[in-house]
């Protein structure tokens, strides 16, 4: 079973749309979560942490669900601007203090006009 | 706002050469990471570094790697002698100290390594 699991997509929607992307992962100690965007050829940016509260940052909502090892990503009123790979991101403790980030493989969306 | 920023932006060598790439991280982290990427693939960890030594390594970090802080302020990567397979792009990342900010990780815009 892959660490980090996202459905590859593509997603095309238009501009404006609702778009949902979800993620589950397999390591239960796992303890921190993120979502990052990256573009083409470019480095991976973060978007936002996940909590296990649920967070949102403007028109983009995460939730976590640690029962079920599942993480989502909600983005409303979806720009052109929001064409990019989506990545699923978990951190699991390393020995001491460092951690590894493990990556998804990462779910395209393409926003039309 | 700081960031991390690497270089060379793209390095092209010949299979069995020794490369040198380089990080410059947030100045105030203490955390340093280094990830590659093979074109079309996902984002792999390779090496963490902390106080001056490794914390942790993957698998691909093998013998023909080494990583070093040599000062201040850079943070480097050394393949001993490249294999085509090391083609890929690197990214240096750096996080800061205690709580949530020792986990939110920071990525430089990467060396494209190209192996001929």
């Amino acid at each position: 079973r892959k660490e980090v699991e996202q459905d590859p997509g593509p997603f095309n929607v238009p501009e404006g749309a609702t778009v949902a992307f979800n993620c589950t992962y397999s390591n239960s100690a796992s303890q921190s979560f993120f979502w990052y965007r990256q573009d083409c050829r470019k480095e991976p940016k973060l978007l936002m942490s996940v909590y296990s509260s649920g967070n949102e940052d403007g028109r983009f909502t995460a939730q976590l669900n640690r029962a079920s090892q599942y993480i989502s990503l909600l983005i409303r009123d979806s720009k052109l601007s929001d064409s990019a790979t989506y990545l699923c991101v978990v951190n699991t403790r390393a020995s001491g203090s460092a951690r590894q980030l493990t990556f998804g493989s990462g779910t395209q969306l393409t926003v039309l006009p | 706002e700081p960031e991390v920023t690497q270089t060379p932006s793209h390095q092209v060598t010949q299979m069995g050469q020794e490369v040198i790439l380089r990080c410059v991280p947030i100045s105030n982290h203490l955390y340093f990471y280094w990830y590659r990427q093979i074109l079309g693939q996902k984002v792999e960890f390779l090496v963490s570094f902390y106080n001056n030594e490794i914390s942790e390594k993957s698998e691909i970090f093998d013998d023909q790697f080494s990583v070093e802080r040599p000062d201040g302020s850079n943070f480097t990567l050394k393949i001993r002698s490249t294999k085509l397979e090391d083609s890929a792009m690197y990214f240096c990342a750096s996080s800061g100290t205690g709580g949530r900010s020792t986990d939110t990780q920071y990525f430089g815009p990467g060396t494209r390594l190209t192996v001929l």
